[in-house]
């Protein structure tokens, strides 16, 4: 088991251009999270699938991100256009009902 | 609606001491509980859970946690601290839906 894969590990872009964060979570598993890390606000649920359908993105700060789960096995997060102020650690996590989170190792994001 | 409270974000203690680390979860339905580890630039690592049975729960590492519901309270313990044991440390609260609330995080530090 390869556990949750995300890509890539670390991403540096200029403000304005469009960013895209991928996942892929543990086979067999039905859920999916989408969470940010920054010093300031910790972590934050950005967005969760259950079966690839979304089920919360109440915690997506605002338009320019979006997320989809084409099917079980591939996620992404995307930024468009990308802000300064979007610089954090995203992290990709999976789990079956009743377990515990398996987390990614995450998406350094720099945005200039 | 459910949410989580780490008292403490930096705690210090010498090698071979206790190590305590306090959570208090706010939930409307039973909880489930959680406690990750973060190591510097990994991702989150599940140290152990709790989601119904015996109340003392033991995990990865040498740590375990007590659940009381009457005190709201599901704090970490580890007889006698090693410095691998320094990291950041997650409590964490969720319900059936599958969706988990981390708090602020603890960081621990471990004086030689």
């Amino acid at each position: 088991d390869a556990g949750v894969i995300q890509s890539p590990r670390h991403e540096v872009t200029e403000m304005g251009q469009e960013v895209t964060l991928r996942c892929k979570p543990i086979s067999g598993h039905d859920y999916l999270f989408w969470y940010r890390q920054t010093m300031m606000r910790g972590l934050e649920l950005l967005i969760y699938f259950n079966n690839n359908v979304p089920i919360d993105d109440s915690g997506m700060p605002e338009d320019r991100f979006s997320a989809k789960m084409p099917n079980a096995s591939f996620s992404t997060l995307k930024i468009q256009p990308s802000e300064p102020r979007d610089s954090a650690v995203y992290f990709c996590a999976s789990t079956k009902t009743g377990y515990g989170y398996t987390f990614g190792s995450g998406t350094r994001l720099t945005v200039v | 609606a459910q949410s989580v409270t780490q008292l403490g974000s930096h705690v210090s203690v010498s090698e071979g001491a206790l190590v305590l680390l306090r959570c208090n979860y706010s939930s409307s339905v039973p909880p489930y509980l959680f406690w990750y580890v973060q190591y510097p630039n990994q991702g989150l690592q599940l140290l152990l859970k709790y989601t119904t049975g015996a109340t003392l729960v033991k995990g990865i590492n040498g740590f375990e946690a007590e659940f009381k519901k009457s005190e709201t309270s599901f704090h970490l313990t580890k007889p006698s601290a090693h410095m691998s044991d320094a990291a950041e440390y997650f409590c964490a609260v969720g319900g059936r839906d599958d969706k988990i609330i981390f708090g602020k995080g603890t960081r621990l530090h471990i004086l030689p």
